[in-house]
């Protein structure tokens, strides 16, 4: 059974660090490109960043609001993603969720974990 | 940057109709876009990807058509746990953007 568990959200004050962490299992997580989603409370749902598969290149992209300050990466041996958030603003509060592609050809959707909260306040 | 515009914002309905969703990009996707479902509280459950294919577990009432520009996610009857709201995405180029939602309530 694929799972992705989210953790490392929490309250952080405006201008700190944070770093997300998405655990993964039931299958090789070196080979499927993974992203970072968030949706803020009562809003709705925005793509944050992507990381492709060493086998896809190895790449990433980012959304132009976390650009230059958020960093997706990924650990293969251990099957874990990372999001490092840095210089947080307020309106970087939301609940962040890992996505593992749907497939090894296509994001289509994508599998989803139960996400984490980020509360950016002082 | 491609924007998704959905439509009806909110959806009235009652158990046992159909409900047709509309999700509009303002260039083509090709059939690069999904439709999730999302319950308050909950990650959102993806339904449809390619347009049209139904994602593992997701039952047949639900149905996705378009390409391009155009798309449509139906509900062919109405079940009491199909009341939430409804995105759909664009995967076709960076950066992915998502439709405002369409709520689907009970009529």
């Amino acid at each position: 059974e694929v799972q992705l568990v989210e953790s490392g959200g929490g309250l952080v004050q405006p201008g700190r660090s944070l770093r997300l962490s998405c655990r993964t299992s039931g299958f090789t997580f070196s080979d499927y490109c993974m992203s970072w989603f968030r949706q803020a409370p009562g809003k709705g749902l925005e793509w944050v960043s992507f990381s492709r598969s060493k086998r896809d290149g190895g790449t990433v992209e980012y959304a132009a609001s976390v650009t230059g300050r958020f960093t997706i990466s990924r650990d293969d041996s251990k099957s874990i993603a990372y999001l490092q958030m840095n210089s947080l603003k307020t309106e970087d509060t939301a609940v962040y969720y890992c996505v593992r592609s749907q497939s090894l050809i296509t994001f289509g959707g994508g599998l989803w974990g139960q996400g984490t909260l980020v509360t950016v306040s002082s | 940057e491609i924007v998704m515009t959905q439509s009806p914002a909110t959806l009235s309905v009652s158990p046992g109709e159909r409900a047709t969703l509309s999700c509009r990009a303002t260039q083509s996707v090709s059939n690069n876009l999904a439709w999730y479902q999302q319950k308050p509280g909950q990650a959102p459950r993806p339904l449809i990807f390619g347009a049209s294919t139904r994602a593992t577990g997701i039952p047949a009432r639900f149905s996705g058509s378009g390409s391009g520009a155009e798309f449509t996610l139906t509900i062919s009857s109405l079940q009491s746990e199909d009341f939430a709201v409804y995105y759909c995405q664009q995967y076709h180029d960076w950066p992915w953007t998502f439709g405002q939602g369409t709520k689907v309530e009970i009529k």
